[in-house]
């Protein structure tokens, strides 16, 4: 089966600006997460969807982060106007419900603010 | 609060030697645990999960235990290779589908 697919790879952008990350998780997972990983730490949870719903977003710093999840499918994860603290991989992962065969992740993509 | 740890943070051997990474968890109330392997700026791949009923999981030259009941699991990994350079990142799931995340143990084989 095709992996979780996430783009872009890699991007720099200056402080203030913003920034879109696009998603597309295992056809068939009906939950879909995004995480932040700052270098040396472990992935933090932004926010968890279940089909195109809500289930967890309090770790999302929602003054400048969104996050949507259109028809149960893709996922894009915005930032608004970014900060050097947002220097860190995003990566998205998915999983069937009740998480039982575990969770796939994409190739995260590794911001940089300067 | 749930929380991972992952001992030691970091560490380096000689190829061929064998690698054992421990794992501890606060919270028993689990439903699987993950193994993951990250390299540098990469996403997580999936190493090994072992269910909650279960003792251990192989994988060619992997094997992992857990211990659920005392909140630990330890990744094994035979005859390590320069390849096995990386960091390897324990994630029991708990209730929501929420994983839990240490810091993870970074690996360094020497040829």
């Amino acid at each position: 089966e095709a992996g979780v697919a996430q783009s872009p790879r890699y991007k720099i952008i200056e402080k203030r600006q913003s920034v879109a990350f696009w998603c597309n998780p295992i056809s068939g997972h009906a939950t879909l997460y995004w995480y932040q990983q700052i270098l040396g730490q472990g992935p933090k949870l932004l926010i968890q969807f279940q089909n195109n719903g809500v289930v967890d977003d309090s770790q999302l710093p929602k003054d400048r982060f969104s996050a949507e999840r259109l028809k149960g499918v893709d996922s894009t994860l915005k930032i608004q106007p970014a900060k050097l603290e947002d220097s860190a991989v995003y990566l998205c992962a998915s999983s069937l419900l009740g998480a039982v065969y575990g969770y796939t992740f994409g190739s995260g993509t590794r911001l940089t603010v300067v | 609060k749930q929380e991972v740890t992952q001992i030691p943070a970091a560490l380096s051997v000689p190829e061929g030697e064998n690698l054992v990474l421990n794992c501890s968890f606060t919270d028993s109330a689990i439903y699987n645990l993950q193994w993951f392997r990250q390299d540098p700026g990469k996403g997580l791949t999936s190493l090994l999960l072992i269910q909650s009923s279960q003792r251990e999981q192989t994988s060619g030259r992997l094997n992992a235990s857990l211990d659920k009941s005392s909140g630990r699991s330890t990744l094994y990994i035979a005859a390590s290779q320069p390849g096995d350079s990386a960091t390897y990142l324990c994630a029991p799931l708990y209730g929501n589908n929420r994983l839990a995340f240490g810091k993870g143990n970074q690996v360094v084989v020497i040829p």
